[in-house]
């Protein structure tokens, strides 16, 4: 069965600052892989996907993320975190042509310093 | 750009009660999905639907959940008689074709 995991439920750090967010996930092949963000109050955002190709990806707000299908991750960076970066986090996995409901990760809250 | 919307925002409900929650997706979308979200919780699925009939649920979506699409742009779930456990937020997702999923705001629904 599909499953994602966030190691991290909290992450602070300053602004301007660099980030990464980790995601690993359990799947027989290649999932699709997505971030979502979601601010307070809101609903889930897309930042970025993954289907196939190029393993770095570029998304929204500045945010990439790196496929690497030998330590099963898809991890979220960004050079340099702004204030209004500070929202919560979830990595999804997709499981092309079996599926399509998405298995969420339970989530990493950022917050950020000035 | 385009977005999918749900309405209400909040919807307060007595248990027992039945409430039916609504959603327009994006307009030229064909698959719809439903999922939840309990306080401090994850996201959770609940139901996939295309071309008129679910194509997935999940164990939560029960008897007393239902779906449809009762004309060209509403997408609505309906729970029978609600219970205290059903206290969460739903959120409406659509797409073109199966990934990826665009997510409305969400309606925060509370059981009293």
């Amino acid at each position: 069965a599909q499953s994602v995991t966030q190691p991290d439920i909290h992450i602070t750090v300053s602004e301007g600052a660099s980030l990464e967010l980790r995601c690993n996930y359990s799947y027989g092949a290649t999932p699709y892989l997505f971030w979502y963000v979601q601010s307070p109050g809101q609903g889930l955002q897309l930042l970025l996907k993954y289907f196939s190709g190029d393993t770095l990806v570029q998304g929204i707000k500045g945010f990439e993320a790196e496929f690497k299908r030998s330590q099963s991750s898809f991890n979220l960076r960004k050079p340099s975190v702004h204030w209004s970066d500070a929202a919560e986090y979830f990595c999804a996995v997709g499981a092309p042509y079996n599926t399509d409901k998405l298995i969420f990760g339970t989530g990493t809250r950022l917050q950020v310093f000035p | 750009e385009p977005e999918v919307t749900q309405t209400p925002s909040h919807q307060v409900t007595q248990m027992g009660q039945e409430v039916i929650l609504r959603c327009v997706p994006i307009s030229n979308h064909l698959y719809f999905y439903w999922y939840r979200q309990i306080l401090g919780q994850k996201v959770e699925f609940l139901v996939s639907f295309y071309n008129n009939e679910i194509s997935e649920k999940s164990e939560i979506f029960d008897d007393q959940f239902s779906v449809e699409r009762p004309d060209g742009s509403n997408f609505t779930l309906k729970i029978r008689s609600t219970k205290l456990e059903d206290s969460a937020m739903y959120f409406c997702a659509s797409s073109e074709v199966a990934q990826p999923q665009h997510f409305g705001d969400g309606t925060r629904l509370s059981i009293l």
